[in-house]
């Protein structure tokens, strides 16, 4: 299994631009995250999906964010408009619902000028 | 409620000696531990776990960490530290079998002096 793919791996965009960010999970995982990293903040949840339904997107910061999971193989995090303090390393992470642990992506380093 | 403290933000050690890196959770339930590291402008791969099974957990890379119920820890050590060990490392407890109530510490950077 290649793992947790995310696209692009950087991204460089200006302000008010929308911004789509990819993540295909392994296949076979119930759970999809989506994380942020950033210096000041750490690692924050913004949301999760089980089989394909949104959870939990208390973590989303605003309503410029949004995410979808059409299918058990692909999902999106949306930016839209982007804004200077969106900058961060957006990861995505896939579980099998045993409690055994995520996997995580590579991460999408996000850079809003 | 479940939350995860890491106690040291920074942690130096010389190339070769041992490392400790600390970790004290709550949880109302049985939880499960979890070690992901970290390196640099990379993504999070995962250590180590506990899950109700042995203890003392053993990990990739010549990691462990002992699961303490009395003193509510989760401390990761290894033997003798090699600069390729500089990254991050976070702490993380789940309810036990339940992958969306998952807490992550806020990491301890780890950085190995020649």
């Amino acid at each position: 299994d290649a793992g947790v793919i995310q696209s692009p791996r950087h991204e460089v965009t200006e302000m008010g631009q929308e911004v789509t960010l990819r993540c295909k999970p392994i296949s076979g995982h119930d759970y999809l995250f989506w994380y942020r990293q950033t210096m000041m903040r750490g690692l924050e949840l913004l949301i999760y999906f089980n089989n394909n339904v949104p959870i939990d997107d208390s973590g989303m910061p605003e309503d410029r964010f949004s995410a979808k999971m059409p299918n058990a193989s692909f999902s999106t995090l949306k930016i839209q408009p982007s804004e200077p303090r969106d900058s961060a390393v957006y990861f995505c992470a896939s579980s099998p619902s045993t409690g055994n642990g995520y996997t995580f992506g590579s991460g999408t380093r996000l850079t809003v000028v | 409620a479940q939350s995860v403290t890491q106690l040291d933000s920074h942690v130096s050690v010389s190339e070769g000696t041992p490392v400790l890196l600390r970790c004290n959770y709550s949880s109302s339930y049985s939880p499960s531990l979890f070690w992901y590291v970290q390196h640099p402008n990379k993504g999070l791969q995962l250590l180590l776990k506990y899950t109700s099974a042995a203890t003392l957990v053993k990990g990739i890379n010549g990691f462990e960490a002992e699961f303490k119920k009395s003193e509510t820890s989760f401390h990761l050590t290894k033997p003798s530290a090699h600069m390729s060990d500089a990254a991050e490392y976070f702490c993380v407890v789940s309810e036990y079998g339940r992958d969306d109530k998952i807490i992550f510490g806020k990491g301890t950077r780890l950085h190995i002096l020649p």
